[in-house]
């Protein structure tokens, strides 16, 4: 069984500032997981995914994550937060034992102030 | 162009109408799955699909039926709708293999009055 838990249902941050989303994950395989983001009146789209390569990530828009393997964890970051990066973010996880099942995360509201 | 589609946008409708919200993609994907996003509770899984006959229930399937009869469409059915339903739906699909990201459709906001 699979699990993903966001801490904090709404982040706010001033333009330029890090902008930092939490995500912490459980599995019994080794994980792939994945940031979605949703912007308003949008379906989700990829921001980025780990699949066992190398542990820092990079996606688009700025943002990168890293996956911490002894703290289960997978956040989010971006160094200088822009007024565009207002959105809803998902993490997900999905694991390499062969039952494809993502499970999702409740999402974290990026709310960015000028 | 690689998308996946859905139909309607926005619907309204009334207590025990039937109702379909279609879904198609064009990828050739054979995972497809529908969720539910309400307020403060994220994205649930409502039904998913491996293959073609076969469709199997996510975490909230009651008062929702769905059908895979071709690997592109895979429509979702509500016979009676109820208030409790009224929500932003989303469709998505992706090639099975956990690694795989979801390709998602723009959503159908639906309220049952």
């Amino acid at each position: 069984a699979q699990s993903v838990t966001q801490l904090g249902s709404h982040v706010s941050v001033s333009e330029g500032a890090l902008v930092l989303l939490r995500c912490n994950y459980s599995s019994s395989v080794p994980p792939y997981l994945f940031w979605y983001v949703q912007y308003p009146n949008q379906g989700l789209q990829l921001l980025l995914k780990y699949t066992s390569a190398a542990t820092l990530v990079k996606g688009i828009n700025g943002f990168e994550a890293e996956f911490k393997k002894s703290e289960t964890s997978f956040h989010l970051t971006k160094p200088s937060a822009h007024m565009s990066d207002a959105a809803e973010y998902f993490c997900a996880v999905s694991d390499s034992g062969g039952s494809y099942i993502p499970t999702f995360g409740r999402g974290t509201s990026l709310i960015v102030h000028p | 162009e690689a998308q996946v589609t859905q139909n309607p946008r926005y619907l309204i409708t009334v207590t025990g109408k039937k109702l379909t919200v279609t879904c198609s993609q064009n990828m050739n994907h054979e995972y497809m799955s529908w969720y539910r996003q309400d307020p403060g509770l994220g994205l649930r899984q409502i039904y998913y699909s491996m293959n073609v006959e076969v469709t199997d229930k996510g975490d909230v399937p009651e008062g929702y039926k769905v059908s895979r009869k071709e690997k592109r469409n895979f429509p979702l059915i509500l016979e009676s709708p109820s208030p409790n339903q009224t929500s932003l739906y989303f469709c998505a699909s992706s090639f099975l293999s956990g690694n795989e990201k979801l390709f998602f459709g723009s959503g159908t906001q639906l309220s049952v009055l």
